[in-house]
């Protein structure tokens, strides 16, 4: 069975500063990693996906994650937080890819203050 | 280009009543995936089609729950009868063949009173 976990339900950060959200996952085959942001009452977005090909990773919105197989880690940065930046992300885990289920881990709220 | 179309985007209904969410998925993909969003549960997959046919119920929470996709651009998912615990955000997503990425409609927020 695959499962995430993502450290910290909520992270708050600066305007400008450094934004870092923790992703780690469990899975008995090569995952495939994505991560997702969701804006209130909106759908869920994709930011990046990790598909077994590079293991840095590069997103919209200046995003990035680095897939690390000895640590089972997924993390997502962002050099310079902006304020539309603020909203909740959700790391998956899938065995397949896009066309089997995403495995999602509980999100976290990233809050930006000016 | 539309992405995935979902309807209604709010419901609000009685304990007891038939309610029945809808899914227009995007043109060309295959496969269709049902998931639930609570505060208490996160997100998590309901069902899911590919070639019209499902290949995953399992977390269909009980018989009061069903699901069906009668072609390739529609889908239905129905709760008879409803229950306050069915209060969530029911997401609609889709994606095809190789592209390894699902995309998302707009949710239908459900209150069961």
């Amino acid at each position: 069975a695959q499962s995430v976990t993502q450290l910290g339900s909520h992270v708050s950060v600066s305007e400008g500063a450094l934004v870092l959200l923790r992703c780690n996952y469990s899975s008995s085959v090569p995952p495939y990693l994505f991560w997702y942001v969701q804006y209130p009452n909106q759908g869920l977005q994709l930011l990046l996906k990790y598909t077994s090909a590079a293991t840095l990773v590069k997103g919209i919105n200046g995003f990035e994650a680095e897939f690390k197989k000895s640590e089972t880690s997924f993390h997502l940065t962002k050099p310079s937080a902006h304020m539309s930046d603020a909203a909740e992300y959700f790391c998956a885990v899938s065995d397949q890819g896009g066309n089997t289920p995403l495995v999602f881990g509980k999100g976290t709220r990233l809050s930006v203050i000016a | 280009d539309a992405g995935v179309i979902q309807s209604p985007r709010h419901e609000v209904t009685e304990m007891g009543q038939e309610v029945t969410l809808r899914c227009k998925p995007i043109s060309g993909h295959n496969s269709l995936f049902w998931y639930r969003q609570t505060m208490m549960r996160g997100l998590e997959l309901l069902i899911y089609f590919n070639n019209n046919v499902p290949i995953d119920d399992s977390g269909m929470p009980e018989d009061r729950f069903s699901a069906k996709m009668p072609n390739a651009s529609f889908s239905t998912l129905k709760i008879q009868p409803s229950e306050p615990r069915d209060s969530a955000v029911y997401f609609c997503a889709s994606s095809v063949q190789g592209s390894h990425t699902q995309y998302f409609g707009p949710g239908t927020r459900l209150t069961v009173l």
